[in-house]
């Protein structure tokens, strides 16, 4: 089974506009992180935000949001106000707790923001 | 501060060929990854080390060896290059539950 699944291979959004990126987990261990990253065109890998299976609120980093459903073992990423420079490849990754330091990256979610 | 630096970041082998992709981080982080990066794949983690003396296999190991020199270093070998090994390769470091901070990446073909 995939550990971190998104569903959208691709997602257009006007700018301005809010968009979310799906993105669903399968961990039976209590204790996880989730993360989201974001992969330009030239390639380097930037951190967005973190989310923590015990944290009671939603993360938030400037536009960036978490809609974090533990129930559903949902991580979605809502971008506010999108602008051009938004339009890049996306990845929800999650490490599990219990010792390890493994962490498992989803295939990704390539957003483009139309003018 | 540097970050994470990986060298080379570009490097082109014949099938049968052997290389070491060398990685250095400067933030004093105890664990080290390596991943590959292939269209409609995402990454996918190859050998990742906790900490300094340890290693561990990670989804995709075949093919390829690790050494954790010291706190620093983390370097991916592959001891005969195959043209299934075509790939980009990140190397990342992060603190035992931060995020990860990734090199520029090395863009490998194996003819």
């Amino acid at each position: 089974a995939q550990k971190i699944t998104q569903t959208q291979p691709g997602m257009f959004v006007q700018e301005k506009e809010a968009v979310t990126l799906d993105c669903t987990y399968d961990t039976s261990d209590p204790s996880y992180g989730l993360f989201w990253y974001k992969q330009p065109s030239s390639g380097e890998m930037i951190f967005l935000i973190y989310q923590g299976s015990y944290d009671q609120q939603n993360a938030t980093e400037g536009r960036y949001s978490l809609n974090f459903q533990k129930a559903r073992k949902s991580a979605n990423l809502v971008i506010s106000a999108s602008q051009l420079g938004d339009s890049a490849m996306y990845f929800c990754a999650m490490r599990e707790g219990s010792g390890y330091q493994k962490v498992t990256f989803g295939t990704g979610t390539k957003l483009q923001v139309i003018p | 501060n540097a970050g994470v630096t990986q060298t080379p970041k570009f490097q082109v082998l014949k099938t049968g060929q052997s290389m070491t992709l060398q990685c250095a981080q400067d933030m004093n982080h105890n664990s080290m990854y390596w991943y590959r990066q292939d269209p409609g794949m995402g990454l996918r983690l190859i050998y990742y080390s906790a900490s300094e003396g340890t290693t561990d296999k990670g989804e995709v190991p075949n093919g390829y060896n690790v050494s954790r020199l010291n706190k620093r270093e983390f370097s991916l070998r592959l001891e005969s290059a195959a043209p299934s090994q075509t790939s980009v390769y990140f190397c990342a470091s992060s603190e035992t539950w931060g995020e990860q901070f990734f090199g520029p990446g090395t863009r490998l073909t194996v003819l």
